[in-house]
């Protein structure tokens, strides 16, 4: 099955320091969301985008859809030692099915 | 967050075994989804359900069958569980297509 090409696949980061990350295709798609998934939990929503070029932040998160409609960003701002974990991305367009990301695993150093 | 329930949250189970794995949403969304969670492959859709009795399969569907009897409930059988089921299974809710709700997860082992 399709899958979305997420990088980098891992990041260790200063606490306080910024972080991106990116996620593409080479499909058109409708939505982008972004997930953090802690150890032994869930993949948890973070932010969900819906049109073209959108940037939406969520306290020190911002996701934008790319204009291309084939990516996506992440950005996480000074990040904090609980911002550790994996973000997915995933991708809909159309019926019923999501596409999803291998994720980026993220370490902040204190 | 959505209010998904998984059980149980961890088996151990033997090659050849049935086994069923429920999902239990208190949102009533009209979507449900079964995907499981290995190293290097991400999420894969195994199964999905968009209303009661209405189900279909997702890419990795061979090995399993599921059913929604209630709005409510999604289950996933293992007919015959195989080792190379083992992974951990994720239940997921939609009331629209454009966003999913996870729940927490069922670690399963075959031995």
């Amino acid at each position: 099955g399709q899958q979305l090409n997420q990088s980098p696949q891992s990041m260790f980061i200063q606490e306080g320091e910024d972080v991106s990350m990116n996620c593409t295709s080479s499909s058109i798609f409708n939505t982008w969301l972004w997930y953090k998934q802690d150890p032994g939990e869930g993949p948890v929503l973070l932010i969900a985008l819906y049109k073209a070029g959108e940037l939406t932040s969520n306290g020190r998160l911002t996701a934008q859809f790319g204009i291309t409609r084939k990516d996506s960003f992440l950005n996480i701002s000074a990040s904090i030692p609980s911002d550790v974990g994996i973000y997915f991305c995933a991708g809909h367009k159309g019926g019923n099915q999501f596409y999803f990301g291998t994720g980026t695993s993220l370490t902040v150093i204190p | 967050d959505a209010g998904i329930t998984q059980s149980p949250r961890h088996k151990v189970t033997e090659t050849g075994t049935p086994v069923t794995l429920r999902c239990h949403q208190t949102e009533n969304h009209r979507y449900m989804y079964w995907y499981r969670q290995d190293p290097g492959h991400g999420l894969r859709l195994i199964h999905y359900s968009y209303g009661v009795k209405d189900t279909d399969k997702g890419e990795v569907s061979d090995g399993y069958s599921v059913s929604r009897s209630k709005t409510e409930d999604f289950l996933l059988t293992l007919e015959s569980a195989t080792s190379s089921q083992t992974s951990v299974y994720f239940c997921a809710i939609s009331e629209s297509v454009e966003e999913q709700f996870f729940g927490p997860g069922t670690r399963l082992t075959v031995l």
